[in-house]
């Protein structure tokens, strides 16, 4: 089975502070994806890869900023997290090719920015 | 700019009864048509999916009905039963444009009570 795993489902960070999310995929998948889940907005894009060092703008990249080193992990970066940015974030990973529209997603990171 | 309209937001259906959640996409290159299904403190994970070459596909009680001169598919849940309550969202993408990510609705949440 394929797991994605975000090392944490709680956060608490302050106004300011420099945050960061990791995803680890066990499936050797060429694309890892993070997302922004909110009430009634749905899942919103923030950035994708598709390769290592590679990295392409979402639809909500504003305040955000990603690192692919290697390919099993994608993490999220927040450079000086604000209040508007407290949600559930999603990670996801899928192979490249013709399979790759099938996502497979993390459990999740509820973060919550005082 | 919203790609793809899912409605409603939410949905109470009885025990044994139908649910249905609707969506309305804009771009006719998308070729590809999946939905997710969410439970709570989970992330979202492949339910079904269908192309446009086919009008419906069935995989146990969930079926998606798909209307290419509208724009428009849909999910059908047939004998909903309580552990189906969870947020669906439906999601589109062009399979044959290269690595172009999956576009979501912003989800239904579904409460089948008894």
């Amino acid at each position: 089975d394929v797991k994605v795993t975000q090392s944490s489902r709680y956060l608490v960070k302050r106004t300011g502070e420099k945050v960061f999310l990791e995803c680890v995929q066990d499936m050797d998948h060429e694309n890892m994806f993070w997302y922004r889940q909110d009430p009634g907005l749905g899942l919103r894009l923030i950035y994708f890869s598709y390769d290592v060092k590679m990295k392409e703008k979402g639809d909500i990249p504003e305040g955000y900023s990603v690192s692919r080193e290697k390919k099993e992990r994608f993490s999220l970066i927040l450079e000086s997290a604000s209040t508007n940015q407290t949600s559930m974030y999603l990670c996801a990973s899928s192979p490249a090719g013709a399979q790759a529209d099938t996502q497979y997603f993390g459990p999740g990171t509820r973060l919550t920015v005082l | 700019q919203q790609q793809v309209k899912q409605s409603p937001q939410s949905l109470i259906v009885q025990k044994g009864g139908i649910s249905i959640i609707n969506c309305a996409y804009e771009n006719t290159a998308f070729d590809y048509f999946p939905w997710y299904q969410q439970f709570p403190g989970k992330g979202p994970a492949l339910l079904i999916a269908i192309r446009p070459d086919v009008s419906e596909k069935k995989e146990g009680r969930f079926t998606i009905s798909f209307n290419k001169s509208a724009k428009q598919f849909s999910l059908h849940i047939m004998d909903s039963q309580p552990g189906d309550s969870a947020t669906y969202f439906c999601a589109a993408s062009r399979r044959n444009s290269g690595n172009t990510p999956l576009v979501f609705g912003k989800g239904t949440r579904l409460s089948v009570i008894a």
